[in-house]
C-alpha cells in the first residue's frame, strides 16, 4: 500500500497563476483533510471531506477550493496565488471508525508562490 | 472552536533525560488527544493517543497523561535519545460522533532537541 501520496512534491508559482495539488489515499478512507504548515503555526485546516461528493471548510478556507469526485481523491486548488499562500500543503486521510481514529499523512507539498 | 495551546515552544535536554511536553484545550467536550512527531522535511506521525476515558497511556519510553477537570494532557518522553529530536503537535478532538466530523484541533508545536 502506498498510503497518501501528494503530487506535486514541489511547486513555484508566480502571483495570481493557478495550480491544483492532488492527494490521493489507498486504504478507502472515508474522511480527508488538506492543512497547511507555516512556521511557529502548527497544522492548520484547509478544508475536509467526509465522503465522495461532500466538502467543508477548515480554520483558513479562504483562497483555496477542493473537490472530491472519488472516495480516493481530494484536490485543493489555487485559484489566484498569493505570496501570503507560500507554505507547505499537507493531505490526510482517516476511517474515524473502529479503534483507530488516526490520521495518516501524505509527504507533503512545498508550494512558493512569488 | 477547540483552542490548543502548546508549551514549550522549544525544548532541549540531554540524552538520557526526560523530556516533558504539555498542552491545554478549551473544548470539554473533546475526547481524543493524539500526539504526532513530525522529522525535519518529513510528514508528521502518530505516535500516541490517549481518549478521555482513560488517565494515563504509555507506549515503551513515551506515556501521556490527561486531566479532563483541568483540561490539559502531557506527552512525557523517557531516557530521550538523538533520534527522539523532532517537533511534536499535541492535537485535540471529538470523535464517536458524526456531526463533529473528527477535526483535529492541532497546538503550534514543541521543537524538542536531544543534544548527545
Amino acid at each position: 500500500n502506498a498510503g497518501v501520496t501528494q503530487t506535486p512534491k514541489f511547486r513555484v508559482l508566480k502571483t495570481g497563476q493557478s495550480m491544483t495539488l492532488l492527494c490521493a489515499q489507498d486504504m478507502n478512507h472515508e474522511y480527508m483533510y488538506w492543512y497547511r504548515q507555516d512556521p511557529g503555526m502548527g497544522l492548520r485546516l484547509i478544508h475536509y471531506s467526509v465522503g465522495e461528493g461532500t466538502t467543508a471548510k477548515g480554520e483558513v478556507p479562504d483562497g483555496y477550493n477542493v473537490s472530491r469526485l472519488k472516495k480516493q481523491n481530494f484536490l485543493l486548488g489555487l485559484e489566484s496565488a498569493a505570496p501570503s499562500q507560500t507554505s507547505v500543503y499537507f493531505c490526510a486521510s482517516s476511517q474515524l471508525a473502529g479503534v483507530s481514529y488516526e490520521q495518516f499523512f501524505g509527504p507533503g507539498t512545498r508550494l512558493t508562490v512569488l | 472552536g477547540e483552542n490548543v495551546e502548546q508549551h514549550p515552544s522549544t525544548l532541549s535536554v540531554q540524552e538520557g533525560d526526560s523530556a516533558v511536553i504539555k498542552c491545554t484545550y478549551s473544548d470539554s467536550a473533546s475526547n481524543y488527544f493524539p500526539w504526532y512527531k513530525q522529522e525535519l522535511g518529513k510528514r508528521p506521525q502518530l505516535i500516541i493517543d490517549i481518549r478521555s476515558n482513560v488517565g494515563e497511556k504509555k507506549d515503551q519510553r513515551i506515556a501521556v497523561t490527561l486531566n479532563k477537570t483541568a483540561k490539559h494532557f502531557s506527552l512525557h518522553i523517557t531516557e530521550t535519545q538523538p533520534e527522539d529530536s523532532a517537533v511534536y503537535f499535541c492535537a485535540a478532538s471529538i470523535v464517536g460522533r458524526g456531526s463533529t466530523l473528527g477535526r483535529l484541533y492541532f497546538g503550534r508545536g514543541t521543537q524538542l532537541t536531544v543534544w548527545p
